[in-house]
């Protein structure tokens, strides 16, 4: 099993550029999560998945999109990128809603 | 809104030591309780949960959970240092159950 993936591993964007960050897990699990990590501020959740077909907003949400195209990805789109964006992305998984986290190993995007 | 607070530390203890990391809550509604090990530049590793009061234990690690004191805890028993890294407190309530993360403990050990 190789837990969850993300891809790419690192990225340079300049401001206004978009790109998508795309995550799979192959747990068999219900519920993925997207969260941006800053020094000093912690993990913060921008969208979620509880289910196969729905989606919802986060903490931080504004500036992203995603998709959960099957029960396996959740991809994360940057429409149009920020220097504000500039952070560490991790995608995670879970069984259910509530359920232990297990987390992919992250991707660094800096922003330009 | 609900908060998670961790001291930032760093939290040093000798090699051998039992370390303790504390992590209270603001939601008295919580009813899922998690650990993370985060190593630098790494991703967060869960380490172990808790959902009822008491103590669970898992190797060197001891998760206490008081509801009523509204505070949860992590002990690591024999730490070595490859045990320092920056811990992760994660509580979760019910309603969306989606778990909010306080913002980590770094943890030394030192030899």
């Amino acid at each position: 099993n190789a837990g969850v993936t993300q891809t790419p591993k690192f990225q340079v964007l300049k401001t206004g550029q978009s790109m998508t960050l795309q995550c799979a897990q192959d747990m068999n699990h219900n519920s993925m999560y997207w969260y941006r990590q800053d020094p000093g501020m912690g993990l913060r959740l921008i969208y979620y998945s509880a289910s196969e077909g729905t989606t919802d907003k986060g903490e931080v949400p504004n500036g992203y999109n995603v998709s959960r195209l099957n029960k396996r990805e959740f991809s994360l789109r940057l429409e149009s990128a920020a220097p504000s964006q500039t952070s560490v992305y991790f995608c995670a998984s879970s069984e259910g809603q509530g359920r232990e986290q297990y987390f992919g190993p992250g991707t660094r995007l800096t922003v330009t | 809104q609900k908060e998670v607070e961790q001291n930032s530390g760093p939290l040093s203890v000798p090699e051998g030591a039992i370390a303790s990391l504390n992590c209270t809550y603001s939601d008295r509604g919580s009813q899922s309780f998690f650990w993370y090990r985060q190593y630098s530049g790494k991703s967060p590793e869960l380490i172990m949960s808790i959902y009822s009061n008491g103590d669970k234990e898992d190797g060197r690690f001891t998760a206490q959970l008081n509801k009523a004191s509204q505070y949860v805890s992590l002990l690591i028993r024999d730490s070595q240092p490859s045990d320092s890294a920056t811990y992760l407190c994660a509580v979760s309530s019910g309603g969306s159950y989606i778990p909010t993360f306080g913002r980590g403990t770094s943890l030394i050990v030192h030899p």
